[in-house]
């Protein structure tokens, strides 16, 4: 069974300034997706990023970006010139390319930008 | 409009009773599942579907039942609810496979006293 960690439970940034949020992963697959969704206090779960396994390059969107690490199941999450806006839950999530169609989710890390 | 529409966005309600949570789409897509979230839980899946005819449980189906109405339709059922129940509820959907993106809606929290 695969599981997702974020073991960062609450970030903090000052505003303008750069965070990176962790997850870690755990599969014996190679072809998967990754995901980070953000949910703000308007609790609607909204995609950030979506990163594919098998492409090497780091998917990017604006000012979020992912590191991912294949070989050590890592895919953290860069916000760059944060705002105030940005604060909010973000989730890792992962689903299989192959067997259920289960999406299984990290913990969630919170995160307050700082004016 | 929103894509994915959830009703009712809040709901209290007593042990015992049955309650139904409905969720709509206008995206087209074939795929739709609910998903419960749980403080320090993340979202677990209850159920997914992916047509009329195809529905199957997830990790959490227990205590819940589901009704795909049509294409743009999935509802959650309650038949007896508890208050471990209480949580905040999502539907969400994706087009040809659940790789795609899925899209969420608002969510319904639901107490159960």
């Amino acid at each position: 069974a695969q599981t997702v960690t974020q073991s960062q439970p609450e970030m903090s940034v000052q505003e303008a300034e750069t965070v990176t949020l962790s997850c870690t992963y755990d599969t014996s697959e190679s072809d998967y997706y990754l995901f980070w969704y953000k949910q703000p206090p308007s609790r609607q779960m909204i995609l950030v990023i979506r990163q594919e396994a098998y492409k090497q390059q780091n998917a990017t969107e604006n000012r979020f970006s992912v590191n991912f690490q294949k070989a050590a199941k890592s895919f953290s999450l860069k916000i760059s010139d944060s705002q105030l806006g940005d604060a909010a839950m973000y989730f890792c999530a992962f689903i299989s390319n192959f067997g259920n169609e289960k999406l299984t989710f990290g913990t969630g890390t919170r995160l307050t930008i700082i004016p | 409009d929103a894509d994915v529409t959830q009703t009712p966005r809040n709901r209290i309600t007593k042990t015992g009773k049955r309650i139904m949570l409905e969720c709509s789409q206008t995206k087209g897509h074939d795929r739709m599942y609910w998903y419960r979230q749980d403080p320090g839980l993340g979202l677990r899946l209850i159920y997914y579907s992916f047509d009329v005819k195809d529905i199957n449980k997830g990790e959490i189906s227990d205590g819940y039942s589901v009704s795909r109405q049509a294409q743009a339709k999935f509802s959650l059922s309650l038949e007896s609810a508890i208050p471990n129940q209480t949580a905040l509820y999502f539907c969400a959907t994706s087009d040809l496979h659940g790789t795609d993106t899925q899209y969420f809606g608002p969510g319904t929290r639901l107490t159960v006293l």
